[in-house]
């Protein structure tokens, strides 16, 4: 079956412009996590969906980031008013409750 | 969640075995140790996961000891595809939030 699907692959934007990061999710998976990689570095944990419960938020770094996610299908992640050091690889995963994690592989995002 | 260390790099030959090991001082009792596997431009994969003692698939060999401090990820007989950083995720079972991975260990096999 179809794993997690991320769109765009790839965006470039201008400082200052706002961006929406896509994630489609395995069918049925109920929990959903957003992270950040800036080059050669580690995951960055950002947020967590699971089912209808309130989303924990403690890894997003400013208020200019913030997702969405309606039920348990697509999410996405909105950045506003981006920054150079915005600049990263955002990957989305899912998950069947709390089984192990399949990824997407990712959206890079250049803010130029 | 148990805070994980890792190695930061290490380099190995094809056809030797690769062992890659994980401290987790604080591991508690309901927590599962999970690795995954990520390529240059991918997302990371889930590769193998246990509890305690040794759990092995088609893939790895996971080694826990009788404390559950640490584990050990056995590759056996690696080959360049093996090349990759290789990250150890310690969480609970039930009740799972937020996941910090560490920064992974970053395996560079040479021919």
């Amino acid at each position: 079956g179809a794993g997690v699907s991320q769109s765009p692959s790839n965006k470039v934007t201008e400082k200052g412009k706002d961006v929406e990061l896509r994630c489609d999710p395995i069918s049925g998976h109920t929990a959903l996590y957003w992270y950040r990689q800036r080059l050669g570095q580690g995951l960055e944990f950002l947020i967590y969906f699971q089912g209808n419960s309130a989303p924990d938020k403690s890894g997003l770094p400013s208020d200019r980031f913030s997702a969405e996610r309606t039920g348990e299908s697509v999410s996405t992640l909105t950045i506003q008013r981006t920054q150079q050091e915005d600049s990263a690889v955002y990957l989305c995963a899912s998950s069947f409750w709390d089984s192990p994690l399949h990824f997407g592989n990712g959206t890079r995002l250049t803010v130029t | 969640l148990a805070k994980t260390t890792q190695p930061i790099s290490m380099d190995s030959y094809e056809g030797q075995e690769v062992n890659i090991t994980c401290s987790h001082n604080n591991i508690a009792t309901n927590d599962y140790i999970t690795w995954y596997q990520q390529f240059p431009s991918q997302g990371p994969r889930f590769i193998i996961q246990g509890y305690k003692t040794k759990v092995t698939n088609e893939v790895a060999s996971l080694f826990i000891p009788a404390d559950r401090k640490s584990s050990t990820l056995s590759l056996p007989r690696v080959s360049l595809s093996d090349t990759a950083v290789y990250y150890c995720l310690v969480a609970p079972d039930t009740g799972r939030r937020a996941l910090t991975f560490g920064s992974g260990t970053r395996l560079q096999v040479q021919p």
